[in-house]
């Protein structure tokens, strides 16, 4: 069964401390794994799209990498603005052409200043 | 680019009542648009899939005649919620996504629906 996982499932850092999320899967062949940023009240903000093993995308503070089982999305010196909830989603091969999305349950960021 | 905008974005009605939400794609045109609910510190649940011009796909245990979806056109889908009860209370969200799955373009997100039923 296609799964994916988050974890922790929340993180607090103080402005400046670098770390990061994680973002394991199980599918029978990835087509694309995505993150999302999800504010309080809001719907979740496209931020990358990885396709295969090795790839990374950057964006201001963020990076977002990928291996064959998992992905991580690194912040660096993280700002109180970038406290939101952080979602993985996997689109597996099996979905055919739906485009359906397995999500995670998704990491809860906070920034303290 | 790739703006999806939802209406209304806050819905307070009586139980019974029938609420419709739309969404929209702004700037491009959406071949597959999808249904999500979400519950309190919970992730998206997808209710159903919705190509236009054609029947939407509904996940299981989702019920088709409680949850009407019409997707008339490339920029447009709409849910109906019909006789709403307080159990359908939730955040509703759409996204929208253009070309083919093979393109595993990604989905984007309407700032969702709260419906309160009372």
């Amino acid at each position: 069964e296609d799964q994916v996982t988050q974890s922790p499932e929340a993180l607090r850092l103080q402005e400046g401390e670098s770390s990061s999320l994680n973002c394991s899967y199980t599918v029978s062949g990835l087509r694309g794994l995505f993150w999302y940023r999800q504010d309080p009240g809001k719907g979740p903000e496209f931020l990358f799209t990885l396709y295969s093993a090795g790839e990374e995308k950057e964006k201001e503070r963020l990076k977002a990498t990928l291996t064959k089982k998992e992905s991580f999305l690194h912040i660096t010196a993280p700002k109180p603005e970038d406290s939101a909830t952080y979602l993985c989603a996997v689109q597996a091969r099996e979905t055919g052409n739906t485009g359906k999305l397995i999500f995670g349950q998704g990491t809860t960021l906070q920034v303290k200043p | 680019g790739a703006v999806v905008s939802q209406h209304p974005s806050r819905v307070i009605c009586k139980s019974g009542t029938s609420v419709k939400i739309e969404c929209r794609s702004l700037d491009f045109q959406a071949t597959t648009m999808f249904w999500y609910r979400q519950f309190p510190k919970q992730s998206l649940m997808l209710m159903a899939t919705s190509n236009e011009g054609s029947k939407a796909t509904y996940e299981q245990g989702v019920e088709k005649d409680k949850f009407l979806i019409n997707h008339a056109s490339l920029t447009l889908s709409t849910l109906t919620v019909t006789s709403a009860h307080p159990e359908d209370s939730s955040f509703y969200i759409c996204s929208a996504r253009e070309g083919s799955a093979a393109l595993s373009q990604p989905q984007h997100f309407g700032d969702g629906t709260r419906l309160s039923i009372l």
